[in-house]
């Protein structure tokens, strides 16, 4: 039982460059998140999925895309990127009324 | 007014101490409450659930104050390991209940 996994671990991109980060979860979650974490600025919420198939904006969507590709799978895009994306991204799942469990991150920079 | 608050700390500590951490949240109409641990580089980390009656886990206790809209944690006996820095959770309303806004953490150093 892995829990959440994410690929890549790091990244880094020239500024336009296009990537996909995925993410997988194996707890049968139906819930799923992506986030970005700055330094003092805390957790901010990009896109969740509430359940297989759909897709919903959090705090901070612009510049990104996402996919529930399935109950497991769930990738965030970055189509043209930015160096203020440059950030720590991670991705989350849960089954409410529970906390979420996070995947150990991406490392992003974007130059 | 942010829509969770906490110190930031640092708060140092010696080992076997007991410290305590509180938070405030905006919104009274917040169901959810957790803290999370991170540590350095790594991802958060579930701790526990804050209940209404308040609750117990090993040597942390969590509370809610729902009159002052504050939560808390509580630890005792406090070991090297627990140096991490602890996140206030809240789900706020408006939105999905799915969604949960962090606090930007407190940190926490126990020293020997």
């Amino acid at each position: 039982n892995a829990g959440v996994t994410q690929t890549p671990k790091f990244q880094v991109l020239k500024t336009g460059q296009s990537m996909t980060l995925q993410c997988a979860q194996d707890m049968n979650h139906n819930s799923m998140y992506w986030y970005r974490q700055d330094p003092g600025m805390g957790l901010r919420l990009i896109y969740y999925s509430a359940s297989e198939g759909t897709t919903d904006k959090g705090e901070v969507p612009n510049g990104y895309n996402v996919s529930r590709l399935n109950k497991r799978e769930f990738s965030l895009r970055l189509e043209s990127a930015a160096p203020s994306q440059t950030s720590v991204y991670f991705c989350a799942s849960s089954e409410e009324p529970q906390g979420q469990y996070f995947g150990p991150g991406t490392r992003l920079t974007v130059t | 007014r942010k829509e969770v608050e906490q110190d930031p700390g640092p708060f140092n500590v010696p080992e076997g101490a007991t410290v305590a951490f509180n938070c405030t949240y905006s919104n009274s109409a917040s169901q959810s409450f957790f803290w999370y641990r991170q540590d350095c580089r790594k991802e958060p980390k579930l701790l526990m659930s804050v209940y209404s009656s308040g609750n117990e886990d090993g040597r942390f206790t969590a509370q809610l104050n729902r009159a002052s809209q504050y939560i808390s944690l509580l630890i005792r006996d406090s070991k090297l390991s627990d140096s991490a820095t602890y996140l206030c959770v809240v789900n706020m309303p408006g939105g999905s209940a799915r969604q949960l806004t962090f606090g930007s953490g407190t940190q926490l150093t126990v020293l020997p």
